[in-house]
């Protein structure tokens, strides 16, 4: 069955660096997403990615953050200048479409460590 | 904003059926959704139910959705040992909303 791929599963950064998370969505989806989970809480909506650009975005995903699908298979979240707050699993999803008969399918995602 | 709601713990013995409760709060909730976390993994899509249904089957698992109450519970029949894992809750609201909200998952345990 396809699935998400992210990579690293889990990546170490120093404070004030920048970060790249990599993701390779199921091949036919056009819908990709981010979310986050800090330890010990909820999962976290970040934004939603379609036809080459943001369709819905959450105040989370400020200008420290940004998204780009540079091929034709990879989706990334960069983070600018992490803080320690940043430290989180990040997930990766994609859908088919935006409907919601076509669930969002999820990566095993990245833990990110801020030191 | 929407808000959804699980329990954090529930423990249950191996055969017993397992009922994992959820409760929302936005009324135009499309869409319902179980995922399921094992330790080290990312989540895995159990089951989902429309809005408009107020039960699905699939094999061992059944999602009863109470429309008027906004409450979903997952239930598992003859709970294995590989049912250990976090269940997760999430809500899709209207068309063009693309979110999921989610809720806090519930760590299920099975005693032997």
């Amino acid at each position: 069955e396809p699935e998400v791929t992210q990579t690293p599963s889990h990546q170490v950064t120093q404070m004030g660096q920048e970060v790249i998370l990599r993701c390779v969505p199921i091949s036919n989806h056009l819908y990709f997403y981010w979310y986050r989970q800090i330890l010990g809480q909820k999962v976290e909506f970040l934004v939603s990615f379609y036809n080459n650009e943001i369709s819905e975005k959450s105040e989370i995903f400020d200008d420290q953050f940004s998204v780009e699908r540079p091929d034709g298979s990879n989706f990334t979240l960069k983070i600018r200048s992490t803080k320690l707050e940043d430290s989180a699993m990040y997930f990766c999803a994609s859908s088919e479409n935006q409907g919601g008969n076509q669930p969002q399918h999820f990566g095993d995602g990245t833990r990110l460590s801020i030191l | 904003g929407e808000d959804v709601e699980q329990s954090l713990f529930l423990s249950v013995r191996e055969g017993d059926s397992s009922v994992i409760n959820c409760t929302y709060t936005d009324s135009s909730s499309t869409y319902l959704y179980w995922y399921k976390q094992e330790p080290g993994a990312g989540l895995q899509l159990l089951t989902y139910i429309f809005s408009n249904m107020d039960m699905k089957q699939d094999q061992r698992l059944t999602v009863l959705l109470n429309k008027k109450d906004k409450h979903l519970s997952l239930r598992i029949a003859d709970t294995q040992t590989g049912d250990s894992a976090i269940y997760f809750c999430a809500e899709k609201g209207n068309f063009g909303n693309e979110k999921l909200t989610f809720g806090t998952g519930t760590r299920l345990t099975i005693i032997p």
